[in-house]
């Protein structure tokens, strides 16, 4: 698989409901950040954890990096209809100075 | 709150043409990457920009491509030649004092190239 592959692809679930998403990597990173996209808009930056960090909380958010695994997870907690939005994961990869590698994203649509 | 804002929101070109894209950075950043997204792929990275020069570009970046920081506020991308395969939308970014850390993006250009 590619550098940066999300799952699942999308996920569907209702208002108040937890949401979770995968992020799997190939390389040594810097650090791994989630970003938000709303349909036709930009990216907005939700959080970043760094390589030596295991878990952040940011509000709703919860972030977990297993660096062994090469893999994070990003946790919606009661989730809200303006949720709705593709997430992804993007990872500052050692070597690199300021390149981000995106994975393939996760569509939530979050139900009333 | 601070945002980068890109001009235009749609561009039309036909193959062969140049084409530049505008965006405003936020004022007190120092870095500014452009990025595209062609219709349902990844988002990609192009180049990235630090103190009036480039300092990482991609494989996609080939000499076909051009940044400039023409003054204090703006920052372009030119495509001298456009082909087919350049429609997509492209995304300008710029962070504060750390590169590849919380990026904030504009709205995009879809750039459609027939």
């Amino acid at each position: 698989s590619q550098q940066g592959e999300e799952d699942p692809q999308a996920l569907s679930i209702q208002e108040g409901e937890n949401a979770t998403m995968n992020c799997s990597y190939k390389t040594s990173i810097n650090n791994l950040q989630w970003y938000r996209q709303n349909s036709g808009r930009g990216l907005v930056h939700l959080i970043l954890i760094r390589s030596n960090e295991r878990e952040k909380h940011s509000g709703r958010l919860r972030v977990t990096l297993d660096t062994s695994k090469k893999s994070s997870s990003l946790l919606i907690t009661a989730s809200r209809a303006a949720d709705t939005a593709s997430y992804f994961c993007a990872t500052a990869n050692t070597g690199t100075a300021s390149k981000l590698t995106f994975g393939t994203g996760t569509r939530l649509q979050v139900t009333l | 709150e601070p945002e980068v804002t890109q001009t235009p929101s749609h561009q039309v070109t036909q193959m062969g043409q140049e084409v530049i894209l505008r965006c405003v950075p936020i004022s007190n950043h120092l870095y500014f990457y452009w990025y595209r997204q062609i219709l349902g792929q990844k988002v990609e990275f192009l180049v990235s920009f630090y103190n009036n020069e480039i300092s990482e570009k991609s494989e996609i970046f080939d000499d076909q491509f051009s940044v400039e920081r023409p003054d204090g506020s703006n920052f372009t991308l030119k495509i001298r030649s456009t082909k087919l395969e350049d429609s997509a939308m492209y995304f300008c970014a710029s962070s504060g004092n750390l590169s590849n850390e919380k990026l904030f993006f504009g709205s995009g250009t879809q750039l459609s190239v027939l």
